[in-house]
């Protein structure tokens, strides 16, 4: 079955940790997306990818980073420079100019 | 810049009654419009899409219309099921795509039908 898989479902991080959240989807997708969700709140982009080796910020890049190394790949790192970095974090993939395809989602708190 | 506004939340109703999300844009030129939902805990399904003025999208019983001329994709279904309790967001992708299909994201309308 072809889809978006994110690992884990819930992540704790102790204050001062970086964390990678995972994302992988076997669609054949070139595009990639981060997003947040806070509480009763709508999603906010991270980071996106149009292509393998090649990312851009989006509208709320501070405090995390990404790599694309694969086509299929596309982790994402909350470093101890993000201030409240608890929330729910939604990857999802896109042929362009289309429709996104979203991943169950990890929901990381910090302790 | 591009924008999505939709009615907010919740909105409670009974089982079998109708169902209307208000959801108007902002944007340049002539975006695709989209209808994601998301169930308690998960991540966003497609729920339907327009890409152009006037496409009507469809899909379980749920409808919404690309209407230009009052910039809407209002989001609507005859006869809601306690099953379609969830969050719906009403989304648009801007054109030329050398946004690269980046959605911009309404703030999301929390729907609970009771039996």
């Amino acid at each position: 079955d072809g889809g978006i898989t994110q690992s884990p479902k819930y992540l704790f991080r102790k204050e001062g940790q970086n964390v990678t959240l995972s994302c992988e989807q076997n669609l054949n997708h070139d595009a990639m997306y981060w997003y947040r969700q806070d509480p009763g709140q709508g999603l906010r982009l991270i980071y996106y990818s149009q292509i393998v080796n090649d990312f851009q910020k989006g509208d709320i890049a501070e405090g995390y980073s990404v790599s694309r190394e694969k086509k299929e790949s596309f982790p994402l790192t909350v470093t101890s420079a993000q201030k409240n970095p608890t929330a729910f974090y939604l990857c999802a993939s896109g042929a362009g100019g289309n429709e996104q395809f979203f991943g169950p989602g990890t929901r990381l708190t910090v302790l | 810049g591009n924008s999505v506004t939709q009615m907010e939340g919740p909105v409670t109703l009974s089982e079998e009654a109708f169902l209307t999300i208000n959801c108007t844009y902002t944007a340049t030129g002539y975006p695709s419009l989209f209808w994601y939902v998301q169930y308690p805990g998960e991540g966003l399904q497609l729920l339907l899409k327009a890409t152009k003025a006037d496409d009507k999208g469809s899909n379980k019983g749920f409808e919404a219309t690309y209407r230009k001329e009052t910039t809407s994709f209002h989001l609507e279904k005859g006869s809601v099921q306690v099953s379609d309790s969830a969050v719906y967001f009403c989304a648009l992708s801007a054109r030329p795509t050398d946004s690269w299909g980046k959605l911009q994201f309404g703030a999301g309308t929390q729907v609970v039908v009771t039996p």
